[in-house]
């Protein structure tokens, strides 16, 4: 059973700090997408890939976010620093990309805790 | 521009009694229709998908949704409750395929 895998699960740190979030699509998807997820705002897309490359990430703070694929098995989203706003629970998601509509596969989620 | 409005961010049914969740969307073309569902603690899962085929989609689960075009509406539904159907659904409309725009959701809780 195929899944999208995220790591760490859970991660709290101080403001200032940096965080990176890994998240490892579906072999063989060619589609990345990463989101955030809040009480106030909902689900929000911060960046998305197609092929490792980098499509759009207007949703995503560019003076302190960054999103990358160093290969297509895995996708990292950096925050540096840290702020406690960024308190969030973030996904990523996959897709095959072989037709459109691309169906997003959901990893569990990276809860992370800025303090 | 496209986006979905999921009206009820929360809705309580009674076990075995019909569920309705809302959803209507705007959208300048052609748009592909999906309900996801967020279990606590989980990432989302794809419930069923319209891509344009038959109106009437059956997804996972005994949930189905009609694309209604007259209406903008793709309202999920499910003739029965069950306990283990508490969650949060979410609605999103794409027309690329890449960018989803997702609803803000509904909480919907089961009572026994």
């Amino acid at each position: 059973d195929a899944r999208v895998t995220q790591t760490p699960r859970d991660k709290v740190t101080e403001m200032g700090q940096e965080v990176t979030m890994r998240c490892q699509p579906i072999l063989g998807h060619n589609t990345v997408f990463w989101y955030r997820q809040t009480m106030m705002q909902g689900l929000e897309l911060l960046a998305y890939f197609r092929n490792r490359a980098p499509l759009d990430d207007s949703g995503m703070p560019k003076d302190r976010f960054s999103a990358e694929m160093p290969d297509a098995t895995l996708a990292t989203l950096k925050i540096q620093p840290s702020e406690p706003r960024d308190s969030a629970v973030y996904f990523c998601a996959s897709g095959p990309g072989l037709r459109s509509p691309d169906t997003q596969y959901f990893g569990p989620g990276t809860r992370l805790t800025v303090l | 521009a496209q986006s979905v409005t999921q009206l009820g961010s929360h809705v309580s049914v009674s076990e075995g009694a019909l569920v309705l969740l809302r959803c209507n969307y705007s959208s300048s073309v052609p748009p592909y229709l999906f309900w996801y569902v967020q279990y606590p603690n989980q990432g989302l899962q794809l419930l069923l998908k319209y891509t344009s085929a038959a109106t009437l989609v059956k997804g996972i689960n005994g949930f189905e949704a009609e694309f209604k075009k007259s209406e903008t509406s793709f309202h999920l539904t499910k003739p029965s409750a069950h306990m283990s159907d508490a969650a949060e659904y979410f609605c999103a409309v794409t027309n690329t395929g890449n960018q989803f725009y997702f609803g803000t959701g509904t909480s919907l809780t089961v009572i026994p």
